[in-house]
């Protein structure tokens, strides 16, 4: 069974506007993680976020993490074609020998050009 | 340095047949994972090696699947007896560490995409 839930399943946007999609999830964590997925292609690692920070930026990514509400957002700001992918949240738990990616069903972004 | 390499990056074959699919991690990387991902879905975990040794394997549908990393390098995933619901995308991961709390990402190579006629 899949631990987290992305919201929306899919969003579709102009080039150059934002992107937003949320995550929630179930269990207690150790760290939250965002992935990027093209059509056919692996899971290309974003950004990491540890259970005791808030938000973290990289480039024209900002994640953001809610431990009491179990939930994460990713913005994605002045989105480009190709920004256009699935995007999934994955979590790891607080135990000293669970190292396992639990991953969600994913947000699929198109950006029209 | 290279990513993570999986062979073959296509693999249909027939109902019952048995099949290995590879998995070059990053060169140095003393933890590898296997995940599989149906269509639509996110990965699901199958199993997890600390160097040689497979730490985790609860994953693991059934004991069709058997999967091996002899030198704490290449893995190997093996499915035995191969049914249609084994159809998926298989990918591998592999992070620099393991072990719980380790704040490593996993890096994925781009998957066998395995279908079974």
């Amino acid at each position: 069974s899949q631990q987290g839930e992305e919201d929306p399943q899919a969003l579709s946007i102009q080039e150059g506007e934002n992107a937003t999609m949320n995550c929630s999830y179930k269990t207690s964590i150790n760290n939250l993680q965002w992935y990027r997925q093209n059509s056919g292609r692996g899971l290309v690692h974003l950004i990491l976020i540890r259970s005791n920070e808030r938000e973290k930026h990289s480039g024209r990514l900002r994640v953001t993490l809610d431990t009491s509400k179990k939930s994460s957002s990713l913005l994605i700001t002045a989105s480009r074609a190709a920004d256009t992918a699935s995007y999934f949240c994955a979590t790891d738990r607080p135990l000293a020998n669970d190292y396992k990616l639990s991953f969600g069903a994913g947000t699929t972004v198109t950006v029209r050009a | 340095g290279a990513g993570v390499s999986q062979t073959p990056s296509n693999k249909v074959t027939e109902k019952g047949k048995y099949v290995e699919l590879r998995c070059d991690p990053i060169s140095g990387h003393t933890a590898l994972y296997w995940y599989r991902q149906s269509l639509g879905q996110g990965p699901e975990f199958l199993i997890y090696f600390q160097g040689t040794g497979a730490a985790d394997d609860s994953g693991l549908p059934n004991d069709r699947f058997f999967a091996v990393r002899p030198e704490g390098s290449v893995s190997t995933l093996k499915i035995q007896r191969t049914e249609r619901g084994d159809s998926a995308m298989y990918l591998c991961a592999s992070s620099l560490t393991g072990g719980g709390g380790n704040n490593q990402p996993q890096h994925f190579g781009d998957g066998t995409r395995l279908s079974i006629l």
